[in-house]
C-alpha cells in the first residue's frame, strides 16, 4: 500500500521568512495530494490540494509543487505570519473512493515573531 | 459549512470498560472515517464507511469496532479499553465515494484510559 514520508517533523522560521515542507510517496498510482493544517485544539482542515495533471498550484501565500517522476510534493508558505503556526499534514491517494487518504506524520511549524 | 460533531472533547475511562465515541455530520456525506492521532505517528486510519451499515478496516483496526446505522452517524467502539488506546480520536467525513474529496474533521476526542 501507499506510504507517505514527511520532513521535517518540526520547523521554526522567523516571521516573514518562507517555510517549505516536503513529502514523498511510494505508490506511483497516487494522483491526489492534499495538505491539511491543524491548529491547536482543532481538527485538521484542508488548505490546498493538487492532482497529478498539474505541477504547481498557488493560493495567495501558499503553493504546492508536485514531481511525479520523483514521487515527491512540497508545500511552500511565503511571508509567514504567526497564525501560520500549526501542524501540517501531507497526504496521498489514488483519488478513488476505495482507497482512503494516507497521511504523513506531520510537521509542527512555529513562526517566531 | 459542513459540521462534524464529536460528542465529547475529553473522556476518561478505566481499563476494561466499553467505550463509545460518537460522531455526527450534518451535510449528508456518504463517507465517514475514524482516525487516531498520536505524537510522532500522525493520523492513522482505524475504520471507514462508505454507506450505511457498511464498514471497512483501516490500518489499525485491532481493538476497535464501528457502527453506522444512520448515514449521519458513525460510532467508534472500544470493546475493552486498554491503556495503549489512550489517544486523540478524530472523526471525518467526505461527500462521495466516487472520488477522494475534501475531508471535514471534527475537533477530536482526547481519550485517557487509566
Amino acid at each position: 500500500g501507499e506510504n507517505v514520508e514527511q520532513h521535517p517533523s518540526t520547523l521554526s522560521v522567523q516571521e516573514g521568512d518562507s517555510a517549505v515542507i516536503k513529502c514523498t510517496y511510494s505508490d506511483s498510482a497516487s494522483n491526489y495530494f492534499p495538505w491539511y493544517k491543524q491548529e491547536l485544539g482543532k481538527g485538521p482542515q484542508l488548505i490546498i490540494d493538487i492532482r497529478s495533471n498539474v505541477g504547481e498550484k498557488k493560493d495567495q501565500r501558499i503553493a504546492v509543487t508536485l514531481n511525479k517522476t520523483a514521487k515527491h510534493f512540497s508545500l511552500h508558505i511565503t511571508e509567514t505570519q504567526p497564525e501560520d503556526s500549526a501542524v501540517y499534514f501531507c497526504a496521498a491517494s489514488t483519488g478513488s473512493g476505495n482507497t482512503p487518504l494516507v497521511f504523513g506524520k506531520g510537521t509542527r511549524l512555529s513562526v517566531i515573531a | 459549512d459542513v459540521k462534524v460533531t464529536q460528542s465529547s472533547r475529553y473522556l476518561v475511562k478505566r481499563t476494561g470498560e466499553k467505550v463509545f465515541l460518537e460522531c455526527v455530520q450534518d451535510m449528508d456525506h456518504e463517507n465517514m472515517f475514524w482516525y487516531r492521532q498520536d505524537p510522532g505517528l500522525g493520523l492513522r486510519l482505524i475504520y471507514f464507511s462508505y454507506d450505511v451499515k457498511m464498514k471497512e478496516k483501516g490500518d489499525i483496526p485491532e481493538g476497535y469496532s464501528v457502527s453506522r446505522e444512520k448515514k449521519e452517524r458513525f460510532s467508534l467502539i472500544l470493546e475493552s479499553a486498554s491503556t495503549n488506546q489512550t489517544s486523540m480520536y478524530l472523526c471525518a467525513s467526505s461527500f462521495s465515494r466516487a472520488t477522494n474529496e475534501k475531508l471535514f474533521f471534527g475537533s477530536g476526542t482526547q481519550l485517557s484510559v487509566l
